[in-house]
C-alpha cells in the first residue's frame, strides 16, 4: 500500500527565519513524483515544488527547497526567509508513475503559522 | 484566464436529495479529476477523466456519478446524499499525463444533514 506520512501536525517559524517540513512516504514502485502543495485559508490547492524520483538533485523553487531521500523515502520541504504569506496548510504526495491518472496519495497535512 | 471554475461555492443537502457538482476549465485540457477532501485530511480521488467521453473510477467513487461531454466541463453527480458526504470537493485539470501541474479550483463546500 502506498502511503503519506507528516508527522508535525503544526509548525511555527518567525517572519525570514527557515523552517523544515517532514515527510515519509511508502511505495514499491521506483518511477514516482513527489509534491508539495499549499492551502491557503482561501481554499486554493497550489501546487510548490515538484520532484520527479529518478532524479538525484533536489528541486528548487524560489525560496523552496526540498531535501529527497530516496533510500530514507523521506521528502522534507525547507522554506527559507518566511514570510506572512507562507502561512498555509502544506501537504506532501505522492504519484506513481503508471498508476491511476491523478491519483495523489496524499498526507494528512501540516499547518504552517508565521509569527511576525 | 478563469482557470478551473467550481460552483456553487456551498451548499447544505438534506439526505437523499441529489445534486450537480459543476466544473469547467478554460486551458483545453484533456484531463480532469474529481477530489473530496474530509476535515483534518488530504485529498483522494473520486473520478477521473482523460477525455471527452472517457471517465474513470478514483479511490473512492462510490456515491458518485460523473460525466464528460466536452472538454471543458466535468460536472458531478451526488445521488442519494448521506452524511458521509460531507466534505470539500475540489475539481482539478492537467494538460498532460502523469502531470507535471494540476490546476485547482477553490472546492464547493458541501454539508449533508
Amino acid at each position: 500500500a502506498q502511503t503519506v506520512t507528516q508527522s508535525q501536525p503544526e509548525m511555527s517559524v518567525q517572519e525570514a527565519e527557515t523552517v523544515t517540513l517532514s515527510c515519509t512516504y511508502d511505495t514499491s514502485e521506483s518511477d514516482y513524483y513527489l509534491f508539495w502543495y499549499k492551502q491557503p485559508p482561501s481554499r486554493q490547492m497550489i501546487l510548490v515544488i515538484r520532484q520527479e524520483a529518478y532524479k538525484q538533485q533536489n528541486a528548487t523553487e524560489n525560496r523552496f527547497s526540498v531535501n529527497f531521500q530516496k533510500a530514507a523515502k523521506s521528502f522534507s520541504l525547507k522554506i527559507s526567509d518566511s514570510q506572512l504569506g507562507d502561512a498555509a496548510m502544506y501537504f506532501c504526495a505522492l504519484m506513481n508513475y503508471g498508476g491511476s491518472q491523478g491519483n495523489l496519495i496524499f498526507g494528512k497535512g501540516t499547518k504552517l503559522s508565521v509569527k511576525p | 484566464n478563469a482557470g478551473v471554475t467550481q460552483t456553487p461555492k456551498f451548499r447544505i443537502l438534506k439526505i437523499g436529495q441529489s445534486m450537480t457538482l459543476q466544473c469547467a476549465q478554460d486551458m483545453n485540457h484533456n484531463y480532469m479529476y474529481w477530489y473530496r477532501q474530509d476535515p483534518g485530511m488530504g485529498l483522494k480521488l473520486i473520478y477521473y477523466s482523460v477525455g471527452a467521453g472517457i471517465t474513470d473510477k478514483g479511490e473512492v467513487p462510490n456515491g458518485y456519478n460523473v460525466s464528460r461531454s466536452t472538454t471543458e466541463d466535468f460536472p458531478l453527480r451526488l445521488e442519494l446524499a448521506a452524511p458521509s458526504q460531507t466534505s470539500v470537493y475540489f475539481c482539478a485539470s492537467s494538460l498532460g499525463q502523469y502531470s507535471e501541474k494540476l490546476f485547482f479550483g477553490s472546492g464547493t463546500q458541501l454539508s449533508v444533514l
